[in-house]
């Protein structure tokens, strides 16, 4: 079945530092791609998708590019700043199907 | 702008209680998803509904556990007979009709579920 692995945590960085959360993924069709963010005592919030190949999904200076070649949807962000500290999941929706399929989650703390 | 509301946040029960979870969609939402979080692990998909139909349920356990989402109110996770093993957090989301966004889901706090 589908399935995504996720960098594992904690990672912990200094504010300003470059951030990279590694994302795989194995899916029989073809999916979209997610990254979604969960803040301390909040439901998960959509940070960025790609629908397709090559697509580059971008918010709040955070980015990921979906790499069919390397099955990959690594976030990457510049400078990270204290307010980025929660739990980051990538995830998988593939086509005709509703779920979402999550990776286990890397929870990221940023200290000043 | 009312969000996906779920209630209780925290829900303390006894060994062989009766659980339930009330999860409200975003106004205008028609599909309901739930989700659990394992300690330690990622969200696992285990139903999904429309009004007054379970479309998907694959991943919920197959005794113990249903789900219903009415014609009128909101959406309700009910788990019978609870176990340790059910401890985890209850995620509800909630999508739009339109089948070209149905894959941006909306997700709620969440509820807490501890088995004693």
């Amino acid at each position: 079945g589908d399935s995504v692995t996720q960098m594992e945590g904690p990672v912990t960085l200094s504010e300003e530092a470059f951030l990279t959360i590694n994302c795989t993924y194995t899916a029989t069709g073809y999916p979209s791609l997610f990254w979604y963010v969960q803040y301390p005592g909040e439901g998960l919030q959509l940070l960025l998708k790609a629908t397709k190949a090559d697509d580059k999904g971008s918010n709040k200076g955070f980015e990921a590019t979906y790499r069919k070649e390397t099955t990959s949807f690594h976030l990457e962000k510049g400078s990270v700043q204290v307010s980025d500290s929660a739990v980051y999941f990538c995830a998988l929706s593939d086509l005709g199907a509703q779920k979402l399929v999550f990776g286990q989650g890397t929870r990221l703390t940023i200290n000043p | 702008n009312a969000g996906v509301m779920q209630n209780p946040r925290h829900l303390v029960r006894r060994r062989g209680q009766e659980a339930r979870l009330r999860c409200s969609p975003v106004k205008g939402h028609s599909h309901v998803y739930w989700y659990r979080q394992l300690p330690e692990e990622g969200l696992k998909f285990m139903v999904y509904l429309q009004k007054e139909n379970i479309i998907d349920e694959s991943g919920m356990p197959k005794e113990r556990f249903s789900a219903e989402f009415p014609k009128e109110g909101p959406s309700i996770l009910r788990i019978q007979q609870v176990v340790r093993g059910d401890s985890a957090a209850y995620f509800c989301a909630s999508s739009p009709a339109s089948s070209s966004r149905s894959y941006e889901q909306y997700f709620g706090p969440g509820t807490r579920l501890t088995v004693t």
